[in-house]
C-alpha cells in the first residue's frame, strides 16, 4: 500500500490566478495520476507523472493550463494555471504500486474559484 | 475507446436489503477492474479488485465477479448498513495503467 497526502486539503482562489498542488507519498514509485472530480461527477484523468519524463495528458487537457512537475519518486505538483469558476473541482493524485493491479488515491485537494 | 458504464444513482435500500450495482465495460484488452467506494467527506478507497476473467474479488462483505463473457462487474452485498452510504465507482485499468471510471453510483441506506 501507500500513504498519500496533499497540499493544500481546499483553497478559495480568486479568478486568473494559480494554485500549485503538491502530492507526497511515503514510498517510492514510479507512476504518478493527477485526476479531477468535478461537483457531482466522476473522476477523470487529467495526465500521468512518470519520474525522469514529460507528463503525458489525456485529451481536453494541456500542460499550459495544468503543468506538472515529478522530481523524484516520493513527490509531484500539479499547478492549475489562470483559473476560471469551470475550475472548481476536487484534483487528486495517485499512485500504482502494483503493476495496474491497484492504484491509491491522496484525500484531494477541493479547489473552489471566485 | 475504453468505457465503463454503471447504473444510474441514487440507490435507496433499507439495512439489510440486498444490493447490486450493475457495471459493465468496454475494453480491447484484458483489463483489471475496481469498485471504489467514497464516503461522506472522505478520499476515494479501493474497495475490491479483480485482475483476470472468473475472479472474484471481495471485502467487507461486498463482492464482484469479472465476467468477460457478458464485460460485467457488478457489485453485490447480501445485507446493507447504514454506514454503507456513500458513492460508489466502477473503473478499469489499462495496459498503461491509468484508470478509467464509471459515472458513481449513490447508495443511500436507511435504517
Amino acid at each position: 500500500s501507500a500513504v498519500i497526502s496533499q497540499k493544500p486539503s481546499r483553497d478559495i482562489c480568486q479568478r486568473g490566478t494559480s494554485l500549485t498542488i503538491q502530492c507526497q507519498v511515503d514510498s517510492q514509485v514510479t507512476m504518478m495520476f493527477w485526476y479531477r472530480q468535478q461537483p457531482g461527477q466522476s473522476l477523470t484523468l487529467i495526465a500521468t507523472a512518470n519520474q525522469g519524463s514529460e507528463a503525458t495528458y489525456e485529451s481536453g487537457f494541456v500542460i499550459d493550463k495544468f503543468p506538472i512537475s515529478r522530481p523524484n519518486l516520493t513527490f509531484s505538483t500539479l499547478t492549475v494555471s489562470n483559473m476560471s469558476p469551470e475550475d472548481s473541482s476536487i484534483y487528486l493524485c495517485s499512485v500504482d504500486t502494483s503493476g495496474g493491479t491497484e492504484q491509491f488515491f491522496g484525500p484531494g485537494t477541493r479547489l473552489t474559484v471566485l | 475507446g475504453d468505457s465503463v458504464t454503471q447504473m444510474e444513482g441514487p440507490v435507496t435500500l433499507s439495512e439489510e436489503a440486498f444490493l447490486t450495482i450493475n457495471c459493465t465495460y468496454t475494453a480491447t484488452g484484458y483489463p483489471s477492474l475496481f469498485w471504489y467506494v467514497q464516503y461522506p467527506g472522505e478520499g476515494l478507497q479501493l474497495l475490491l479488485k479483480a485482475t483476470k476473467a472468473d475472479d472474484k474479488g471481495s471485502n467487507k462483505g461486498f463482492e464482484a465477479t469479472y465476467r468477460k463473457e457478458t464485460t460485467s462487474f457488478h457489485l453485490e452485498k447480501g445485507s446493507v448498513q447504514v454506514s454503507d452510504s456513500a458513492v460508489y465507482f466502477c473503473a478499469l485499468s489499462d495496459s498503461s495503467y491509468k484508470l478509467i471510471f464509471g459515472s458513481g453510483t449513490r447508495l443511500l441506506v436507511r435504517p
